[in-house]
């Protein structure tokens, strides 16, 4: 299986409980945060996004929230499943020219059944 | 439609060997990148391709070189492997450079004796 992620953050729910990940971005000046979910042995999988003129954006059971104040950005997943068990990661655009996405080092989400 | 594909999926290289990873999508999109990903780490840019024809370093770019072959094709190139490049490796592709989804590969997992 996938070795990334060994001293990882977790958060263990229990199925059918929401979930709530958190990420503290570096760059007052970044724009565009993403995140991603990767599971054992993939690639990471696009979730959903936020530009900064956002504060809150919601897909299918998921909800990102965004603080700019204190630069912290959320990920809320509703009714959480076994299939959601995966590392989940934030990016911003870190770069001032807009250039480059910086990964934060992601938190390991545990479904227990 | 399949994405953003890589090969090989796994590699095994003596210190001082050299090998090219191949990355190509099939989403016609303009950029391109490469990322390595350690354990407890999150993903590190290496190179980046906004268009074809152009390349640019990333955040870790020693010990590597890269090609924009065309526009569905971003290689990479380790001339001189070392331990210190044992990681798993994901390409990546936008439509457009920096303040856009990246859509990634499933990687490469390279190990370097």
């Amino acid at each position: 299986g996938e070795s990334v992620g060994l001293h990882l953050p977790t958060l263990s729910v229990q199925e059918g409980d929401n979930s709530i990940i958190n990420c503290a971005y570096s760059n007052s000046a970044s724009d565009y945060f993403i995140w991603y979910k990767q599971e054992s042995g993939k690639g990471p999988q696009f979730i959903i996004d936020i530009r900064s003129n956002m504060d809150k954006r919601q897909g299918q059971r998921v909800t990102v929230l965004l603080n700019k104040t204190v630069k912290h950005l959320s990920l809320q997943i509703a009714a959480t499943q076994p299939g959601d068990s995966a590392v989940y990661f934030c990016a911003e655009n870190y770069d001032n020219a807009g250039n480059m996405l910086t990964f934060g080092g992601g938190t390991r989400l545990m479904v227990k059944p | 439609n399949a994405g953003v594909t890589q090969t090989p999926k796994f590699q095994v290289l003596k210190t001082g060997q050299s090998m090219t990873l191949q990355c190509a999508q099939d989403m016609n999109h303009n950029s391109m990148y490469w990322y390595r990903q350690d354990p407890g780490m999150g993903l590190r840019l290496i190179y980046y391709s906004a268009s074809e024809g152009t390349t640019d370093k990333g955040e870790v770019p020693n010990g590597y070189n890269v090609s924009r072959l065309n526009k569905r094709e971003f290689s990479l190139r380790l001339e001189s492997a070392a331990p210190s490049q044992t990681s798993v490796y994901f390409c990546a592709s936008s439509e457009v450079q920096g303040v856009d989804t990246q859509y990634f590969g499933p990687g490469t997992r390279l190990t370097v004796l």
